[in-house]
């Protein structure tokens, strides 16, 4: 029953591929956000969903892709990947319909993406 | 530009003795501030939170932080702590994107406990 799950927990793969990770939260959240954490942890947003509908896109390369299914699923699909692309995912997401600051946001555990 | 400074990237104490942990912050207007923490190998977990009103907020985990508008702080603390304790830390400012919810998070404190 968790909150906010994230598949696969680890990947690895080649320059130049393409691969996605999964992104599924059961809290009935109406809004959800992609976030990178290099290797030196530092932390930032990289797209947020609000039902379906992009509403934060912070100038991340077209080769990353968020598709949102339906408001409990969103999944990023990243096209050629680059070395630098290394770095753990995390998916969260948070309720109300406008994604307000004062809304919790809910992580899950990360994809750690390796790309050799 | 927002943006959230943790001056301490590591830092290490003893079971038992009291934590601070420095937060400051850069916003322009009254800021919705957030410390989270990030277990090995763990998704984050929000310890606590201000938004308004006491500025002495308590948390999870026998936690605490004040938000100091004056020194633009919102530094974490514990009174005691425990060997799980041991983590990373992260601060964080909420602010509005286009009216929309973006944290902004600082470059972390990773807290080491000695038995």
């Amino acid at each position: 029953d968790t909150a906010v799950s994230q598949t696969p927990k680890y990947l690895v793969t080649q320059m130049g591929n393409d691969k996605s990770i999964k992104c599924e939260q059961n809290l009935g959240h109406d809004t959800m956000y992609w976030y990178k954490q290099d290797s030196k942890k530092f932390l930032k947003i990289m797209f947020s969903y609000n039902n379906k509908e992009l509403i934060i896109n912070e100038t991340v390369p077209n080769r990353f892709s968020p598709k949102s299914p339906d408001k409990a699923h969103l999944n990023l699909h990243i096209n050629s990947l680059e070395l630098g692309d290394s770095a753990v995912y995390f998916c969260a997401s948070s309720p109300g319909s406008g994604g307000a600051a004062t809304d919790t946001q809910y992580f899950g555990p990360g994809t750690r993406l390796t790309v050799l | 530009a927002q943006s959230v400074t943790q001056p301490d990237i590591h830092i290490t104490v003893s079971e038992g003795a009291s934590l601070e942990l420095r937060c400051n912050y850069s916003y322009g207007a009254t800021p919705y501030l957030f410390w989270y923490v990030q277990s090995p190998g763990q998704g984050l977990q929000l310890l606590l939170k201000y938004f308004s009103g006491d500025t002495l907020v308590q948390g999870i985990k026998g936690f605490e932080a004040e938000f100091k508008r004056s020194q633009s702080s919102f530094n974490l603390r514990k009174p005691s702590v425990h060997w799980s304790d041991a983590a990373e830390y992260f601060c964080a400012v909420g602010p509005f994107s286009g009216g929309y919810n973006k944290l902004i998070f600082g470059a972390g404190t990773r807290l080491a406990v000695h038995p």
